[in-house]
């Protein structure tokens, strides 16, 4: 079936650097999302995005936080400068519409912060 | 706004016993509901969905769900589980006008031999 691509798996960074995660979303979608979860718990809805704008974020959605699909290429989370409190697992996730529709989920990508 | 209460954080069963997932939401307008999967160190995977139609809903294997308004639930049901059904169930809500998928905390499932 369709697949959400995220790249990387895992990401280890310095507290106060820059890191960018990666979601190729599926072909044919418009609609993209950022949902945070933390130690296997409940998933935290971030930030949707469609026709190249942000449409909806969260409070957890903070100024260190910027998200871009430039030319139609790869969806990014940006997190810069990143804290600690970032630590989480990050999965990106696309739909072809907005209501309705099947919304597929990336693997994640585990954000450790030290 | 939208709300999912999953009352039980973990259920456990033995294999070949039903089980039944419960999901309660709160949201006045057309909803749509669904129900994912989340094995340990895993991405989420889709089971099933509403959105109008038969309240009844099949998805992949052998999980049902059962739409009531007058109730607002969407309970998860599965007759005979298997040892792979061990996993995080969450439910999803999102209203018809927005695109913000909404998740319970999840209820985690141990099927034991």
């Amino acid at each position: 079936g369709p697949k959400v691509l995220q790249i990387p798996s895992h990401q280890i960074i310095d507290m106060g650097q820059m890191v960018t995660l990666n979601c190729d979303p599926v072909s044919n979608h418009l609609y993209f999302y950022w949902y945070k979860q933390i130690l296997g718990q409940q998933m935290e809805f971030l930030v949707n995005f469609y026709n190249g704008k942000v449409m909806e974020k969260s409070k957890l959605f903070k100024d260190q936080f910027s998200v871009e699909r430039p030319d139609g290429s790869y969806f990014t989370l940006k997190i810069q400068p990143t804290a600690l409190e970032d630590s989480a697992v990050y999965f990106c996730a696309s739909s072809r519409t907005g209501a309705g529709t099947e919304v597929f989920f990336g693997k994640g990508t585990r954000l450790t912060v030290v | 706004t939208q709300t999912v209460s999953q009352s039980d954080a973990h259920v456990t069963v033995f294999e070949g016993d039903s089980v039944e997932l419960r999901c309660n939401y709160s949201y006045g307008g057309s909803i749509y509901l669904s129900w994912y999967i989340q094995h340990h160190g895993r991405g989420l995977q889709f089971l099933l969905k509403y959105y109008s139609g038969n309240p009844v809903v099949q998805g992949v294997n052998g999980f049902k769900a059962e739409f009531s308004k007058s109730d607002s639930s969407f309970h998860l049901r599965k007759a005979s589980v298997h040892w792979s059904d061990s996993a995080v169930y969450f439910c999803a809500v999102k209203n018809s006008a927005g695109n913000k998928l909404t998740f319970g905390i999840g209820t985690r499932v141990l099927v034991r031999p």
